[in-house]
């Protein structure tokens, strides 16, 4: 069974520097990937995704996302964090069904938090 | 262009109540998943329709379960609420040949 794992509960970095999040995933096959951000009280918004080809991702809000076979890994950057990038990151594996349709597995959560 | 949308958004119940979740999928969507998710937890899979029929399910009890209309929004239901129920309910609308899902703000269920 697929798996992702988020081994930072907690991180916190200086508005201005780099953030690098991480995750890690098991998956028998190609994996599809996707980083979610959640702020309080709120839904999941898609920020980036991974199919297939290149191998570093662009998403919105000016992150990145690479993805490395060799290591199950498929970690979360951005330069320079901005204040409001304060929220709960989310990674997940999606599972594609026969005949159609698909799940995410979602990682538990890293919860940025941005010193001013 | 509407996003997902989800009611209501807050709710208590009492154990061994029932409850009914009601979610509209973004606009040319014709899938919708939910998902529960935990206090500090990342959302668990719980179903996903689509063509009116439940097709996929998660490690979730037959207390839970759903519709889908011909109209493609959706509905979750819980039987017998517990304790261990109380958790935020997201409902994520995708196209059936899709990879990508858009989640809506959620319901959060208190049971007391």
């Amino acid at each position: 069974a697929q798996s992702v794992t988020q081994p930072d509960i907690h991180i916190t970095v200086s508005e201005g520097a780099s953030l690098e999040l991480r995750c890690n995933y098991s998956y028998g096959a190609t994996p599809y990937l996707f980083w979610y951000v959640q702020s309080p009280g709120q839904g999941l918004q898609l920020l980036l995704k991974y199919f297939s080809g290149d191998t570093l991702v662009q998403g919105i809000k000016g992150f990145e996302a690479e993805f490395k076979r060799s290591q199950s890994s498929f970690n979360l950057r951005k330069p320079s964090v901005h204040w409001s990038d304060a929220a709960e990151y989310f990674c997940a594996v999606g599972l594609t069904f026969t005949g159609g349709g698909n799940k995410l597995t979602f990682g538990t959560g890293t919860q940025l938090k941005v010193e001013l | 262009d509407a996003g997902v949308t989800q009611s209501p958004t807050h709710l208590i119940k009492t154990r061994g109540q029932q409850v009914t979740l009601r979610c509209s999928p973004k606009s040319g969507h014709d899938t919708v998943s939910w998902y529960q998710q935990a206090l500090g937890q990342g959302p668990q899979f719980i179903f996903q329709y689509y063509e009116e029929e439940e097709r996929q399910r998660g490690n979730f009890p037959d207390r839970f379960s759903g519709h889908q209309f011909p109209n493609y929004s959706s509905e979750l239901n819980v039987n017998a609420l517990l304790l261990g129920d109380s958790a935020l309910y997201l409902c994520a609308s995708s196209l059936r040949t899709g990879y990508e899902q858009y989640f809506g703000p959620g319901t959060r269920l208190t049971v007391t």
